[in-house]
């Protein structure tokens, strides 16, 4: 089992509409969440940190962790032509990040 | 938030040469970098690690003969692809970390494409 899985998409949606970004982990003792963007042919950019559990708000993104369930969510409201990238979440194992495969989204006009 | 860069952006070079690929963290010092390799549609996948003025640890399955990495200043890590083959073709990734390694600040990538 990998230690971090996350649908790869692609993911289209309208602009306006409200996205649901997803990650599961095997190991319950991981503390650190991450999500990063990585728009095409760029370096990933952190936009959310979280530590254990809980909501964690930035603006139109919000990260949550549900850790008895070892899921892992980010939400775009709003979403905006210019989210579209590919979002990667992270786990901080350690003394290094294991990144999900990401997943590809695309809001359309 | 930190910033970091990474140069050259893109190289194409013959197989069997050297290519020297540099990470300067610009605002902060990084204690630990890290470099990471990305092959089309797949994720990150951590190469190695290395601490300021320590020999760099190797992912399994990494040549550590092959990509050399030197991290000789707080501000500075080079990856260096030795006799390099199109199968290294990739696009190299680097990121910093300060006190928290928890928090990576990523650079804009280097792609390289052998021929």
């Amino acid at each position: 089992q990998k230690e971090v899985e996350q649908d790869p998409g692609p993911l289209s949606v309208p602009e306006g509409a409200i996205v649901s970004l997803n990650c599961t982990y095997s190991n319950s003792a991981f503390q650190y969440f991450m999500w990063y963007r990585q728009y095409s042919r760029k370096g990933p950019e952190l936009l959310m940190y979280t530590y254990s559990s809980g909501n964690k708000e930035d603006g139109r993104f919000t990260a949550q962790v549900d850790k008895s369930s070892k899921y892992i969510s980010l939400f775009i409201r709003d979403s905006q032509p210019s989210d579209s990238a590919t979002y990667l979440c992270a786990i901080y194992n350690t003394d290094k990040l294991i990144f999900g495969t990401g997943t590809r989204l695309q809001v359309f006009p | 938030g930190a910033v970091v860069s990474q140069h050259p952006s893109w190289v194409i070079c013959k197989s069997g040469t050297s290519v020297k690929i540099e990470c300067r963290s610009l605002d902060f010092q990084a204690t630990t970098m890290f470099w990471y390799r990305q092959f089309p549609k797949q994720s990150l996948m951590l190469m190695a690690t290395s601490n300021e003025g320590s020999k760099a640890t190797y992912e399994q399955g990494v040549e550590k003969d092959k990509f050399l990495i030197n991290h000789a200043s707080l501000t500075l890590s080079t990856l260096t692809v030795t006799s390099a083959h199109p199968e290294d073709s990739s696009f190299y990734i680097c990121s910093g970390a300060g006190g928290f390694q928890e928090t990576q600040y990523f650079g804009p990538g280097t792609r390289l494409l052998v021929l």
